[in-house]
């Protein structure tokens, strides 16, 4: 079993639609949890941070249940401009990252 | 802040030929991270360095890989003898703690290996 699991995708959904992306870990003693979003041959840069009191940040709401070992990421009102590879990073506390799979998006109009 | 500096951004060798990867991480941040990423395995933690020091290599493929990290401001990974298996962008990545704990990676922007 991977240490980090994206739902396996991919999602095509038309403009405006609200998706939602899952991420399980396995690991109970990690850290800090992130998205990344990764564009076509681009490198990934940090979507947002997940709390566990879960954030907001515009049209995207990031979710963490600790119990569970689950993470989400919601997205309203899609964008084109959303289309990319999404992706699930979990941390421990020596310092250690782990990506999921990612899981790839494309918003039609 | 001029970000994760990466050298070369393209690389074709030929198989058995020796690669090296250099990498410019933002100043300030203390760890270090290669990564390498193909459509088969996905994004692959290779190593990665804390103050310089070698934290976890666990994730280099053999012994065919080496990285060093001889100061605060550079890294290298080394391929010797390379092979066609190891095509893949390869990325660099910096962060520094946050209470104690680390934060986000930034990260460069990768080189585009190919072995022939």
């Amino acid at each position: 079993r991977k240490e980090v699991e994206q739902d396996p995708g991919p999602f095509n959904v038309p403009e405006g639609a609200t998706v939602a992306f899952n991420c399980t870990y396995s690991n109970s003693a990690s850290q800090s949890f992130f998205w990344y979003r990764q564009d076509c041959r681009k490198e990934p840069k940090l979507l947002m941070s997940v709390y566990s009191s879960g954030n907001e940040d515009g049209r995207f709401t990031a979710q963490l249940n600790r119990a569970s070992q689950y993470i989400s990421l919601l997205i309203r009102d899609s964008k084109l401009s959303d289309s990319a590879t999404y992706l699930c990073v979990v941390n421990t506390n020596a310092g250690k990252s782990t990506f999921g799979d990612g899981t790839t998006l494309t918003v039609k109009p | 802040d001029a970000g994760v500096i990466q050298s070369p951004r393209h690389e074709v060798t030929e198989m058995g030929q020796e690669v090296t990867l250099r990498c410019k991480p933002i100043s300030g941040h203390n760890s270090l991270f290669w990564y390498r990423q193909t459509m088969m395995r996905g994004l692959e933690l290779l190593i990665y360095f804390n103050n310089n020091v070698p934290i976890d290599d666990s994730g280099m493929p053999e012994d065919r890989f080496s990285a060093k990290m001889p100061n605060a401001s550079f890294s290298t990974l080394k391929i010797q003898p390379s092979e066609p298996r190891d095509s893949a962008v390869y990325f660099c990545a910096s962060s520094s703690p946050f209470g104690g704990i680390q934060e986000t990676q930034y990260f460069g922007p990768g080189t585009r290996l190919l072995v022939l």
